[in-house]
């Protein structure tokens, strides 16, 4: 398999800008968790999907973001408009319980608003 | 609410030396617990994952302990390396919904 297959790899733009984070999960695998991670406030949860439909998503910090599930193998995470706060290393993951559990992260999405 | 800490912040060995990374957390009731490592730059990558109704697990030169009762786990890096040198997070996961908590980390140094 492949992995967790997040794109961008990095994204700069300016405030006020649209932001669109994708992310494929790891076939089989029916939970898929976004996280943000910064130097001041460590990793961060933000929401997470089970079997596509969101199920915790007190970490999005405001209406400014957005996070979807339209089928088991692809999620988006939006920022409209995006600020400077935002910039920040974004991570989807994905586990399945069948398979004991396991948490597998994508390599990140880079994002610096300026 | 499920908390994890872990001790120390950071830690600078020789290399050759072996280790102890500690872990721990405030509800017993987990579904599993899992060892990652991070790089500077880079993502997390998975080292051992120890299921609930298990006490350790090994791979390699690292073996993880796990003592629900006490909310204590610890990761043993034997002979370390300077190729260990990295941020080691460990992060529970718990019986009640699928969430995954996640420790601030350790930060690895391993000294030629």
């Amino acid at each position: 398999d492949a992995g967790v297959i997040q794109s961008p790899r990095h994204e700069v733009t300016e405030m006020g800008q649209e932001v669109t984070l994708r992310c494929k999960p790891i076939s089989g695998h029916n939970s898929l968790f976004w996280y943000r991670q910064t130097m001041m406030r460590g990793l961060e949860l933000l929401i997470y999907f089970n079997n596509n439909v969101p199920i915790d998503d007190s970490g999005m910090p405001e209406d400014r973001f957005s996070a979807k599930m339209p089928n088991a193998s692809f999620s988006t995470l939006k920022i409209q408009p995006s600020e400077p706060r935002d910039s920040a290393v974004y991570f989807c993951a994905s586990s399945s319980r069948q398979v004991g559990g396991e948490l597998f992260f994508g390599e990140g999405s880079r994002l610096t608003v300026l | 609410k499920q908390e994890v800490t872990q001790i120390p912040a950071a830690l600078s060995v020789p290399e050759g030396e072996n280790l102890v990374l500690n872990c721990s957390f405030t509800d017993s009731a987990i579904y599993n617990l899992q060892w990652f490592r991070q790089d500077p730059g880079k993502g997390l990558t998975s080292l051992l994952l120890i299921q609930s109704s298990q006490r350790e697990q090994t791979s390699g030169r690292l073996n993880a302990s796990l003592d629900k009762s006490s909310g204590r786990s610890t990761l043993y890096i034997a002979a370390s390396q300077p190729g260990d040198s990295a941020t080691y997070l460990c992060a529970v996961r718990d019986n009640y919904g699928q969430n995954f908590v996640f420790g601030p980390g350790t930060r690895l140094s391993v000294l030629p």
